[in-house]
């Protein structure tokens, strides 16, 4: 069990780039989840995965935003046309199915968009 | 309102003492409570996850939720300078709707 693991640790974009974030979750986990966390609050839901099927999608999560899981394993995060109110940690966890709410968190993504 | 209240502190205390941290919340739908632990600079760790009221104990960690008056507790006992860190309670209602409701986070420190 190696853990959740995300690529880049950090990012630093300019305004309108766009930025495309990757995810590997625990290997025997066909859950994952997206999140993300502003300073100084608590990581807030974007997405869900099973397997390759996305089943929910946050409203935070605006049409600049699109994730993708098309073989089940990691999963990618994509934000278009970047804005400086989408500097954000952006945090990646997996699960079990049979056991959802034991949700294991990857090290994020720092991104500051300037 | 946040369907979730966490104080976010800072709150200091003495190694070796028992801390107490807690949430409050307002979606009675709310089964599942889960209790995770933030370094800085990095993602959040699981410590606890109970399912409804009652307590569940783990080495040093107990969780208490009393879903009556919608509040949870997490105390650490002989709480360690390892300790500090930054503790988020979560929420969720029912299988089936997995996304976690967070807290704001408390910001705790140990003193050596």
């Amino acid at each position: 069990d190696t853990g959740v693991s995300q690529d880049p640790r950090h990012k630093i974009t300019k305004r309108g780039q766009n930025v495309t974030f990757r995810c590997d979750p625990i290997s025997e986990h066909n859950r994952l989840y997206w999140y993300r966390q502003t300073l100084g609050q608590g990581p807030e839901f974007l997405t869900y995965f099973q397997n390759e099927a996305q089943l929910e999608k946050s409203r935070l999560l605006s049409d600049r935003f699109s994730a993708e899981r098309p073989k089940g394993s990691f999963s990618t995060l994509e934000i278009q046309r970047t804005e400086q109110g989408d500097s954000a940690m952006y945090l990646c966890a997996s699960s079990r199915a049979l056991i959802p709410y034991e949700q294991y968190f990857g090290p994020g993504t720092r991104l500051t968009v300037t | 309102q946040k369907e979730v209240e966490q104080d976010p502190g800072p709150l200091s205390v003495p190694e070796g003492a028992i801390v107490s941290l807690n949430c409050t919340y307002s979606n009675s739908a709310f089964q599942y409570f889960m209790w995770y632990r933030q370094y800085s600079r990095k993602g959040p760790e699981l410590l606890m996850y109970t399912y409804s009221s009652g307590n569940k104990e783990d080495g040093r960690f107990t969780a208490q939720v009393d879903k009556s008056s919608k509040y949870i507790s997490l105390f650490i006992r002989d709480s360690q300078p390892s300790d500090s860190a930054t503790y988020l309670c979560a929420m969720a209602t029912n299988f089936g709707n997995e996304k976690l409701t967070f807290g704001t986070g408390t910001r705790l420190t140990i003193i050596p």
